[in-house]
């Protein structure tokens, strides 16, 4: 079945310092990718999408390309900061039944040091 | 300001308790969905709705039921509690058969069963 693989975590860095969290996914036909982002004793808010090969999507300084080829959807951020501090998920949408539905990663602790 | 709201935050329970967990949105969105989200797991989908009345299984039912009585309120239900179902339970939305807009989600409830 359809199922995300995100990198295990804790990720720790250094203020300034560049992120790759990395997910790579199985899925029939052609999902929707996702990274959602849940700080600290909150929900998880969207924090950018992408819906078709080779797109880009971005937000907030993140950034993840869909590529077919290799199955995968890495996020990125070239200059971390301590407020991105928190958990991201990867995920990505399974067609069928009677709507679609989100499959989530296990997601992956980001802390960032001053 | 679009909002998914989870009656209780934190939730203390006995084993063998009938456990109601609240979800309100406030987006006249047609789909509902719980998740359960435990450390090294991610998410699992529990149940969802996609519209009053209507539901379906997700990934883990076993052990739960819901309630869709109308379009805005979304209840998942504990039939006889067990200390495995402790968890931080999450609720979420969405736009019709829209996963690519994402879901948004309420800010979780954290049940412990003793």
């Amino acid at each position: 079945g359809d199922s995300v693989t995100q990198m295990e975590g804790p990720v720790t860095l250094s203020e300034e310092a560049f992120l790759t969290i990395n997910c790579t996914y199985t899925a029939t036909g052609y999902p929707s990718l996702f990274w959602y982002v849940q700080y600290p004793g909150e929900g998880l808010q969207l924090l950018l999408k992408a819906t078709k090969a080779d797109d880009k999507g971005s937000n907030k300084g993140f950034e993840a390309t869909y590529r077919k080829e290799t199955t995968s959807f890495h996020l990125e951020k070239g200059s971390v900061q301590v407020s991105d501090s928190a958990v991201y998920f990867c995920a990505l949408t399974r067609h069928g039944g009677a709507t679609n539905k989100l499959i989530f990663g296990t997601g992956t602790l980001l802390a960032v040091q001053p | 300001d679009v909002k998914v709201t989870q009656s209780s935050r934190y939730l203390v329970k006995r084993t063998g308790e009938k456990v109601f967990l609240e979800c309100v949105q406030d987006m006249d969105h047609e789909n509902m969905f719980w998740y359960r989200q435990d450390p090294g797991l991610g998410l699992r989908l529990i149940y969802f709705s996609y519209d009053v009345k209507m539901k379906e299984k997700g990934d883990i039912p076993e052990g739960y039921s819901v309630s869709r009585e109308k379009k805005e309120r979304f209840s998942l239900i504990l039939e006889s509690a067990s200390t495995n179902q402790t968890s931080m339970y999450l609720c979420a939305s969405s736009l019709g058969d829209r996963a690519n807009y994402g879901y948004t989600f309420g800010s979780g409830t954290r049940l412990t069963v003793v």
